[in-house]
């Protein structure tokens, strides 16, 4: 079993659709939480980073993290066209500086 | 958020040569540097973490004498794909972080062909 588990989609819904991409992970030790988004052929770019349990919102963003149930999620609000790519969650903790990635949710927005 | 560039963007090379990607922090001094490789639609695979001035730490299966990675400041690090292979040819992307917070930021990304 990995350690982060992601559906790796397609995802497909209409233009100003509030979409929600999940993870689970069964290491408790992790503490850091990020959401980046990837267009294809290019590097990933963060857009959300967490700290433990709670909410965090930015602008159309709002991730959550629930610590008890080893669950993250990343809502998109008003989705954009421009949104679709792939999105990873990623985590660390527990003295691993490296990231651990969930496989990443391929996102298609239709117009 | 913080900028990290990576040149080439794009490289084609024939069997047997050796290619040298590098990654620098723009704005920001990266204490860590990752280097991944991608291949088409699937995740990350992370090569190795390398600190400044120290040697660099290879994931299980990642050969360090072919992948040679050098952090000789704390705002560039390169990989040198010695006597690349077909094989070889991939997305590879590298990340950097200070040692202040956990989030890391990733370069463009460099896609190398081997022929």
């Amino acid at each position: 079993q990995k350690e982060v588990e992601q559906d790796p989609g397609p995802l497909s819904v209409p233009e100003g659709a509030i979409v929600s991409l999940n993870c689970t992970y069964s290491n408790s030790a992790f503490q850091y939480f990020m959401w980046y988004r990837q267009y294809s052929r290019k590097g990933p770019e963060l857009l959300m980073y967490t700290y433990s349990s709670g909410n965090k919102e930015d602008g159309r963003f709002t991730a959550q993290v629930d610590k008890s149930s080893k669950y993250i999620s990343l809502f998109i609000r008003d989705s954009q066209p421009s949104d679709s790519a792939t999105y990873l969650c990623a985590m660390s903790g527990g003295g691993r500086r490296a990231l651990t990635f969930g496989s990443g949710t391929r996102l298609q927005v239709q117009p | 958020g913080a900028v990290v560039s990576q040149h080439p963007s794009r490289v084609i090379c024939k069997s047997g040569t050796s290619v040298k990607i590098e990654c620098r922090s723009l704005d920001f001094q990266a204490t860590t540097m990752f280097w991944y490789r991608q291949f088409p639609k699937q995740s990350l695979m992370l090569m190795a973490t390398s600190n400044e001035g120290s040697k660099a730490t290879y994931e299980q299966g990642v050969e360090k004498d072919k992948f040679l990675i050098n952090h000789a400041s704390l705002t560039l690090s390169t990989l040198t794909v010695t006597s690349a292979h077909p094989e070889d040819s991939s997305f590879y992307i590298c990340s950097a972080r200070d040692s202040s917070t956990p989030e890391q930021y990733f370069g463009p990304g460099t896609r190398l062909t081997v022929t």
